[in-house]
């Protein structure tokens, strides 16, 4: 079966070290979005991508990238991390089609001390 | 101000009761979802819609687009239904699926 997987689901980190979170989807679609969700906030969008190659910022960027080399993969990476990042990262993906409905990876919860 | 409101922010109700979570939204839209996420932190789409209503086994979704509004219910509520309710909208001037979230409400149901 099609799926949406993150690894690793937790981790704990120090404040300054690179971090790279994986998200990886069999679905075959073309758009794929990481999000931050927050106590007292919405699902904020990191950033996204509609294809290979194509990356685009999000509301809340700073401090994130992220690449797109394959159809399956969309790495995101904190350069430095830092407390405030401190938060539980979602992956999702959605097809160009049928309404653009969002498939959600299980969440990676992540500590920086 | 958000430009997606859901109200109430947490609710708790008793096992079989009539439940309605409300989703308000101030930009214009394409379709609206609402998702659940369960207390394992995973997150389902229950629906996708663009107007009127949309029935899934006791939940029920309604929009009312001229009044940039939408609930959801659930009938005969039981406990295993106890997660955030999320609302999320396709703005129809944002780019190809990307999507505004509410903040959730939390249900409990309790036996």
């Amino acid at each position: 079966d099609a799926e949406i997987t993150q690894s690793p689901r937790h981790k704990i980190t120090e404040t300054g070290r690179q971090v790279t979170l994986a998200c990886h989807q069999t679905w075959n679609h073309n758009n794929m979005f990481w999000y931050r969700q927050d106590l007292g906030h919405g699902l904020r969008l990191i950033h996204y991508s509609y294809g290979v190659q194509d990356t685009n910022k999000g509301e809340v960027s700073d401090g994130y990238s992220v690449s797109r080399s394959n159809t399956e993969d969309l790495p995101l990476t904190l350069e430095s991390a830092a407390s405030s990042q401190t938060s539980v990262y979602f992956c999702a993906s959605s097809p160009r089609s049928n309404g653009y409905e969002q498939y959600f990876g299980p969440g990676t919860r992540l500590t920086v001390t | 101000k958000n430009e997606v409101e859901q109200s109430p922010q947490n609710l708790t109700a008793q096992e079989g009761e009539f439940i309605t979570i409300n989703c308000s939204y101030s930009v214009g839209i394409s379709a609206l979802h609402w998702l659940q996420q369960h207390p394992g932190g995973g997150i389902v789409s229950l629906f996708m819609l663009s107007s009127g209503k949309k029935k899934h086994g006791r939940l029920i979704a309604t929009i009312n687009i001229q009044e940039k509004h939408s609930s959801l219910h659930i009938t005969a509520s039981h406990p295993r239904d106890s997660a955030v309710y999320i609302c999320a909208v396709r703005s129809d001037g944002g780019s190809q699926g990307n999507l505004i979230f509410g903040k959730g409400t939390k249900l409990s149901v309790k036996p």
